[in-house]
């Protein structure tokens, strides 16, 4: 069974640049959360996606959106980076949403 | 709006030396609690989830207990590679499935 996967491992990006980091659910999980980690701190909930449609968001702008495909796979957008967009920006799925959810290693984002 | 604290910031143990994490939550309604553990620079990987007042799970050297304010998480004759970032989070009924996470416990386990 292969577990989340996450790309790419890092990535570094200037302010105002825009950005794509990309998913890939354990096998048979049609729910995946974005969360964002800030150096000392818990996770933070972005959004959500159920069967491709948006399905819950937490406190984060417009210019952070995002993208479920029919194989279950996502992508995180952000737009006009700011300096503090820079964190781990991790990937989470689950069978049905209500139950326990798997993280993937996450994509460290460096804005400069 | 749900709230997850978790105590201490930062535990150092001898190897062997038992002890307990703290995590204290206020949700409306609890899904359910969920630990887990995060090594430098990588993902959360799952520990446990409980979901009712008195409920325990146990894997290896951790045992994780739940009350209705808070759980702990508890561990015995710890080793050096049970060193990491503990971290507690709590799933509201109304969520929509997402977890609000506290900001860890750094457990570091000397030899």
């Amino acid at each position: 069974e292969t577990g989340v996967t996450q790309s790419p491992t890092h990535l570094i990006k200037t302010r105002g640049q825009q950005v794509t980091l990309r998913c890939s659910s354990q096998s048979g999980h049609n729910t995946v959360s974005w969360y964002q980690q800030a150096l000392g701190q818990g996770p933070q909930f972005i959004f959500q996606y159920y069967r491709e449609e948006e399905n819950g968001r937490g406190n984060f702008p417009p210019r952070f959106s995002g993208l479920q495909f029919p194989n279950y796979s996502s992508e995180l957008n952000v737009n006009a980076l700011e300096l503090d967009d820079s964190a781990l920006y991790l990937c989470a799925s689950s069978l049905t949403g209500f139950d326990e959810q798997y993280f993937g290693p996450g994509t460290r984002l460096t804005v400069t | 709006e749900d709230q997850v604290t978790q105590s201490p910031e930062a535990l150092r143990l001898q190897e062997g030396e038992s002890s307990s994490l703290n995590c204290s939550y206020t949700v409306s309604g609890l899904r359910g609690l969920f630990w887990y553990r995060q090594d430098p620079g990588k993902g959360p990987e799952f520990l446990f989830t409980l979901y009712s007042a008195g409920e325990e799970k146990e894997k290896e050297r951790l045992k994780a207990t739940l009350t209705k304010k808070e759980s702990f998480l508890h561990i015995t004759a710890p080793k050096p590679e049970d060193s990491a970032t503990y971290l507690c989070a709590v799933q509201a009924v109304y969520s929509n499935y997402k977890l609000t996470f506290g900001k860890g416990t750094l457990l570091t386990v000397n030899p």
